[in-house]
C-alpha cells in the first residue's frame, strides 16, 4: 500500500532561518501530494499541493516541489516566524489506493 | 463560504457507552472523510463517504459506523466505546474523490476530542 515518511521532529529554529521538512512517499501510481499544518486545538490546515511530477505547490512562503525521481515532496521556508510554530503533516492520495496516506508529522519550534 | 464544522467539539463518556458525531461539510463538496488522530498512531483514516455512498474504509473494527445524508452532512458513530477510542476526531471535505486531481484536496474541521473513561 502507500506510505508516507516524514522527519522525525521536533524541529527547532531561530526566526528568520531556513526550514526544510523531508517526505519521501511509496506509492504504486501518480498521486497527488500534499503539505497541512496543524496548530494547537485546532484541525489541520492545508498549506499547498502538487498533482503532477514537477509541480511545485506554494503558499504563505512555503514550498513543496514533486519529485518523482526521488519520491520526494520536501517542504521549504526561506525565513521562518515565530507564528510558523506547527505541526506539518505530509500526505498523499490516489496513486492506486483511495486511502488517504499520512505521515506522522514534524512538529516545528521557532524561538524569537 | 463556512468551513468544514463539527459538533460537538468535546465529549466524555464511559466505557461501554456509544457515542454520535456530527460533521458539516464545506457547502458543494460531496465527499466527507473521517479520521482517527492519536499521539501513538497518528491519523488514521476511519472512511469515506460520497453522495450517500460509503467509498473508502479503513482498518477499524465495526464499532466504528458512519452515514451521509442527502445535504452531505455525515455522522460517525462509535459503539461500546474503549478507552483506546480516546482521541480526537477530524472530519474532512473535498469536492471530488481521490483520484479527481483537481479537486481532491481535502478540508479539515475543527475536531471532536472524545475522551473515554
Amino acid at each position: 500500500g502507500n506510505s508516507v515518511t516524514q522527519m522525525e521532529g521536533p524541529v527547532t529554529l531561530s526566526e528568520e532561518a531556513f526550514l526544510t521538512i523531508n517526505c519521501t512517499y511509496t506509492a504504486t501510481g501518480y498521486p497527488s501530494l500534499f503539505w497541512y499544518v496543524q496548530y494547537p486545538g485546532e484541525g489541520l490546515q492545508l498549506l499547498l499541493k502538487a498533482t503532477k511530477a514537477d509541480d511545485k505547490g506554494s503558499n504563505k512562503g512555503f514550498e513543496a516541489t514533486y519529485r518523482k525521481e526521488t519520491t520526494s515532496f520536501h517542504l521549504e521556508k526561506g525565513s521562518v516566524q515565530v507564528s510558523d510554530s506547527a505541526v506539518y503533516f505530509c500526505a498523499l492520495r490516489g496513486g492506486g489506493s483511495y486511502i488517504p496516506t499520512f505521515g506522522r508529522g514534524t512538529s516545528l519550534i521557532v524561538h524569537p | 463560504k463556512a468551513g468544514v464544522t463539527q459538533t460537538p467539539r468535546y465529549l466524555i463518556k464511559t466505557r461501554g457507552q456509544q457515542v454520535t458525531l456530527s460533521c458539516s461539510p464545506i457547502s458543494g463538496h460531496r465527499s466527507v472523510s473521517w479520521y482517527q488522530q492519536t499521539p501513538g498512531q497518528g491519523l488514521q483514516f476511519l472512511f469515506e463517504y460520497f453522495s450517500e455512498t460509503q467509498r473508502n474504509k479503513g482498518n477499524f473494527p465495526g464499532r466504528f459506523s458512519g452515514r451521509q445524508f442527502s445535504n452531505s452532512r455525515s455522522e460517525m458513530n462509535v459503539s461500546t466505546l474503549e478507552l483506546g477510542d480516546s482521541a480526537l476526531y477530524l472530519c474532512a471535505s473535498s469536492l471530488g474523490l481521490a483520484g479527481d486531481r483537481v479537486y481532491n484536496e481535502q478540508f479539515f474541521g475543527p475536531g471532536t476530542r472524545l475522551t473515554v473513561l
